[in-house]
């Protein structure tokens, strides 16, 4: 069955440093997703992506995080100047057009 | 706005009872509606879906939903739990944006199955 894949698992950074978070995404999808989950809250929407071009961002998405599409199958999410706010499990997403979305496991980031 | 409320944070439950996750929902427009399992350490899981039809939805290992318009609620029920069902649900609603999706989860259900 075809799955969303993220890496890498868990990712421990220090602040201040720039971090990429890397997905896979399911090959035929065409809309792409990054959400995050802050310990203990509910999973908020960051980004969508399609067309190679961010369809809406959420507030949290600021300028210190990117998302990038470099080679037709990786989808990456950059925050170039990490927080200790940022400390949280970032999921991946994607879907077809009016479908629901497949989740990866998720990367599990730590800022210290 | 759209917003997703799950009223009870932790549903504590014996095997083999019945169990019903409350999920209502507000939106000025259509939208779909699903229910995602998270177990520990692991990502998010499609239990099930409206999208469309009739208003009860069969999901995966045993779990159902019904979609009440009326009462724009969409609760989660499995009539006999197992201590493998012990997990994070996640009542989510999309809304169409343009051609894709987007979601608003619950804050999420803790369901922990006793023996």
């Amino acid at each position: 069955e075809p799955e969303v894949t993220q890496t890498p698992s868990h990712q421990v950074t220090q602040m201040g440093q720039e971090v990429i978070l890397r997905c896979v995404p399911i090959s035929n999808h065409l809309y792409f997703y990054w959400y995050r989950q802050i310990l203990g809250q509910k999973v908020e929407f960051l980004v969508s992506f399609y067309n190679n071009e961010i369809s809406e961002k959420s507030e949290i998405f600021d300028d210190q995080f990117s998302v990038e599409r470099p080679d037709g199958s990786n989808f990456t999410l950059k925050i170039r100047s990490t927080k200790l706010e940022d400390s949280a499990m970032y999921f991946c997403a994607s879907s077809e057009a009016y479908t629901e979305a497949f989740f990866g496991q998720g990367t599990r980031l730590t800022v210290v | 706005a759209q917003s997703v409320t799950q009223l009870d944070s932790q549903v504590p439950v014996f095997e083999e009872a019945p169990v019903e996750l409350r999920c209502n929902y507000s939106s000025s427009v259509s939208v779909y509606l699903f229910w995602y399992v998270q177990y520990p350490n692991q990502g998010l899981q499609l239990l099930l879906k409206y999208l469309s039809g009739s208003t009860l939805v069969k999901g995966i290992n045993g779990f159902e939903a019904e979609f009440n318009k009326s009462q724009t609620s969409f609760h989660l029920r499995k009539p006999s739990v197992h201590i493998s069902d012990t997990a994070e649900y996640f009542c989510a609603v999309s809304l169409a944006i343009g051609n894709f999706n987007k979601f608003y989860f619950g804050s999420g259900t803790k369901l922990n199955v006793k023996p």
